[in-house]
């Protein structure tokens, strides 16, 4: 059975820096072609993919905010995590955690979501 | 990257076929067959419905289904039910290695 878990700070201040985690059951990371994603949802607003790391290490971010985000793996401890610098109000969102099948382009199991709020 | 383009709102009566698009570019949609589409309930994550343009998971109804004509996907519920109410995001593999999903549709059953 695959479970997503997403950690982290529910509120955090403007220019402060969010770590996220997700702990991961069901499969491994390791797996020839498994990725793992971040996903956002700012209340109300749509989704948007922010990082995405692969089974090999490699590892992939979103244009618009490639210069803040950092994604890396515990594969000891079945655990991604995400960080974001400089957090800003805009930011205010559900983080969510999803998983990539092997050799796949699509989103099959996703965490519950964690609600971040940027504020002072 | 820029978000793929939805309807904002899409409705129907109980019973009717309704059809959701999702246009992109040549870089997304229109350069392979990697298009998904993600059901959303309020206060739910998103659940997959099709992937790779037309695929349905085991356990998704056979009353949605998906399609793709150059860089527009589209997403064809029919047979709408009550139950169907729901925030849609389609989402596309993009050539960098990165994903862009779409506006979002909502659908209401009249």
């Amino acid at each position: 059975q695959v479970t997503l878990k997403e950690s982290g700070p529910a509120l955090v201040k403007p220019t402060q820096t969010l770590t996220l985690t997700c702990t991961f059951s069901g499969f491994s990371l390791t797996t020839n072609g498994m990725r793992m994603s971040w996903i956002r949802q700012p209340p109300g607003k749509a989704l948007e993919w922010l990082a995405r790391i692969d089974w090999d290490d490699d590892k992939y971010y979103s244009a618009s905010l490639r210069t803040r985000l950092t994604i890396s793996q515990d594969t000891s401890k079945n655990q991604v995590v995400l960080t974001m610098t400089n957090m800003d109000p805009v930011d205010t969102a559900t983080y969510y955690c999803v998983r990539t099948p092997r050799t796949e382009y699509y989103f099959d199991y996703w965490g519950q979501g964690t609600l971040v709020t940027v504020s002072s | 990257q820029s978000a793929l383009t939805q309807a904002a709102s899409v409705s129907g009566s109980p019973g009717q076929s309704i059809t959701i698009s999702c246009t992109g570019t040549g870089s997304d949609v229109g350069g392979h067959n990697y298009v998904s589409w993600y059901q959303q309930e309020p206060g739910k994550a998103p659940k997959l419905i099709i992937y790779d343009v037309s695929n349905r998971p085991s356990g998704v109804s056979y009353r949605f289904s998906g399609s793709k004509s150059g860089n527009t996907a589209s997403l064809t519920i029919s047979g709408l039910q009550a139950e169907d109410e729901a925030d849609y995001y389609c989402s596309s593999y993009a050539r960098t290695g990165s994903f862009v999903f779409g506006t979002g549709t909502t659908v209401t059953v009249l």
